[in-house]
This record gives structure tokens, sequence and C-alpha cells, in this order.
């Protein structure tokens, strides 16, 4: 089946300094990706829409200036957490569509970003 | 306003028993239901899905209920096991290429 990678699965960092996390469809090219929240024992929130060559798609709330999204190649979104506060400690989690098959949505196994 | 209501929030099943979660929506454009399980520290993963031309669709021990005219489905899973302790989570799906909106999850308890 579909995988997708992600990477950290765990990162802390200081406050005020920036964190990538990478989502890689090992297996499919992903035109779509998904970039998701989930803070502790809660659902999973969606953040933005990841469009492979043009600008990421974002939720009401969320800031876009904040959470960079890049969505360079058909197998690899990338989310940049940029000066990071304590506030933005939680659970990230990707996920995209296999183009084939019956519109599974695979997900990442998640980054926990703590910053301290 | 919450697209997909699921309940409920937690649950508690005898080793062997059969688990019930329900899930409604509003929104008639959606045309696909998963649901996925989630264990702490994990990415979901898909466990069923159906679509809303058929009532109800079985996999294993895990069965989806469509009812499509009370815009509900729900997550049978029989013979629960203590390995099923998870949170589960259902959610929905309009157009197509759009992200899935997820339900706020029930914490599946199986006690052994």
């Amino acid at each position: 089946g579909a995988v997708v990678s992600q990477h950290p699965s765990r990162v802390i960092c200081k406050s005020g300094t920036s964190v990538k996390i990478e989502c890689r469809s090992l297996d499919f090219q992903a035109t779509t990706m998904f970039w998701y929240r989930q803070f502790p024992k809660q659902s999973l929130m969606l953040m933005a829409t990841s469009n492979e060559g043009s600008k990421a798609t974002y939720e009401q709330g969320v800031e876009k200036d904040k959470f960079l999204i890049n969505h360079a190649s058909l197998t690899l979104s990338t989310l940049t957490v940029t000066s990071a506060h304590p506030e933005d400690s939680s659970f990230y989690i990707c996920s995209a569509r296999e183009p084939l098959g019956e519109e599974g949505y695979t997900f990442g196994s998640g980054t926990r970003l703590t910053v301290v | 306003q919450q697209q997909v209501k699921q309940s409920p929030q937690s649950l508690i099943v005898q080793k062997g028993g059969i688990s019930i979660i329900n899930c409604a929506y509003e929104n008639t454009a959606f045309d696909y239901f998963p649901w996925y399980q989630q264990f702490p520290g994990k990415g979901p993963a898909l466990l069923i899905a159906i679509r809303p031309d058929v009532s109800e669709k079985k996999e294993g021990r895990f069965t989806i209920s469509f009812n499509k005219s009370a815009k509900q489905f729900s997550l049978h899973i029989m013979d629960s096991q203590p390995g099923d302790s998870a949170t589960y989570f259902c959610a929905a799906k309009g157009q197509a290429g759009t992200a899935l909106i997820f339900g706020k999850g029930t914490t599946l308890s199986v006690s052994s």
C-alpha cells in the first residue's frame, strides 16, 4: 500500500528558532498533501492544503507566514514552523492521497514538536 | 460548526464484546466516509471506508453501517481485543481532492 514518510518523528527546539518537517510519498506521486495539527487528546485539525508547484491553501486562523509550506516536487512537501513559540508545541501530521485506488488518504507517522 | 459529530468520547468494552462508535454529518455533498485508528504518538491508520451508495461494509472484525437518509454512519468492532485499544476517528470528504474532515475521536479501552 501507499506509504507516507514523515521526519523527524520528534524535535525539540528553542523558542524563536525555526523547525522544518518533511513529508514524502514513497511509492506514489502526490500532487496534493495535507498538513494537520493535533493537540493532546484532540482531533486532527487541518492547517493547510499543499499543492505541488503552487501556493498552499491555508485554513482560516492559520498564519501562513508562521507555517511555511513548500511542495516543490510530487513526492515531497515541507512544513516550516518559523519563530517557534511554546504554544506551537503540538503533534503535526501530514497526509497524501494516493491518486489510484479507493481514494485512500495515507498519513505520515507524525512529528512531535516541543518548543522550550 | 462541527461538520462531523462523533460519539461517544470514550468507550470501555470487555474483551470479546462489540464496540460501537457513531458519527453523524450534515453536508450531503460528502461522498467518502473512512474510519481511522490511532495509537499514541502515531499517525492515523485507515481501518475501513464506505461510500454512500452502500449501506454496509465488512472487513474482518470491522463493519461500517451507513444510513444515508439519517446522515449517520457507525463502526462496529466485533470480538473486541485489548490490542484494539486506541483512539478511533470517523471522517468525511466532500469534493475530489479535498482534505478529510475528522470527528473528535473516541478513545476505546478493551479490558482483558
